[in-house]
């Protein structure tokens, strides 16, 4: 069955400071990866997807996240946080079995310190 | 760029009523789905509708809950009887042929 781990429930970093997510995925074919950011109260926006080709993708607000098949893994990354970063992150994966949907994580919520 | 529009924004209802959660998909959609966020807890699929019928449900989608697409451009989520237990963030999400699922910004409904 298809699954999604993200292993940190919660990380803070220091704002300037750099950030890793991290999601594993399991999944018997090619994937459609995706991470999507949730503020508090709010709806779902989608960062970045991955759905073939380059395994670095890049994404809105200066996050690139990284397919690596050989680790069933699709990290996220940000090289510098803002304090405005601090959200929960959603690592998620489209699936195409009898139609498609998108099965998510359970989430890491990211918390920002000055 | 086009968005997927949900009402109402929030919704309190009484155990045992009946709610219905609105969707307005973006135009070239083909597909539809419906998706339930507790809260604190992981987004998890309801339901998805392709061609004016359902083509996949989870087994939180029980005969509770129903779906329609009545005149081409709402897509309904129906609760009949809600329970405490459906108190939930519901995301429609569209899209077309291979491409990404797009969210709607979310209805909050409260059951009491």
């Amino acid at each position: 069955a298809q699954s999604v781990t993200q292993p940190d429930i919660h990380i803070t970093v220091s704002e300037g400071a750099s950030l890793e997510l991290r999601c594993n995925y399991s999944y018997g074919a090619t994937p459609y990866l995706f991470w999507y950011v949730q503020s508090p109260g709010q709806g779902l926006q989608l960062l970045l997807k991955y759905f073939s080709g380059d395994t670095l993708v890049q994404g809105i607000k200066g996050f690139e996240a990284e397919f690596k098949r050989s680790q069933s893994s699709f990290n996220l990354r940000k090289p510098s946080v803002h304090w405005s970063d601090a959200a929960e992150y959603f690592c998620a994966v489209g699936t195409n079995t009898g139609g498609f949907k998108t099965i998510f994580g359970a989430g890491t919520r990211l918390f920002v310190k000055a | 760029e086009p968005e997927v529009t949900q009402t109402p924004s929030h919704q309190v209802t009484q155990m045992g009523q009946e709610v219905i959660l609105r969707c307005v998909p973006i135009s070239n959609h083909l597909y539809f789905y419906w998706y339930r966020q507790i809260l604190g807890q992981k987004v998890e699929f309801l339901v998805s509708f392709y061609n004016n019928e359902i083509s996949e449900k989870s087994e939180i989608f029980d005969d509770q809950f129903s779906v329609e697409r009545p005149d081409g451009s709402n897509f309904t989520l129906k609760i009949r009887s809600t329970k405490l237990e459906d108190s939930a963030m519901y995301f429609c999400a569209g899209t077309a042929v291979g491409e990404t699922q797009y969210f709607g910004p979310g209805t909050r409904l409260l059951v009491l």
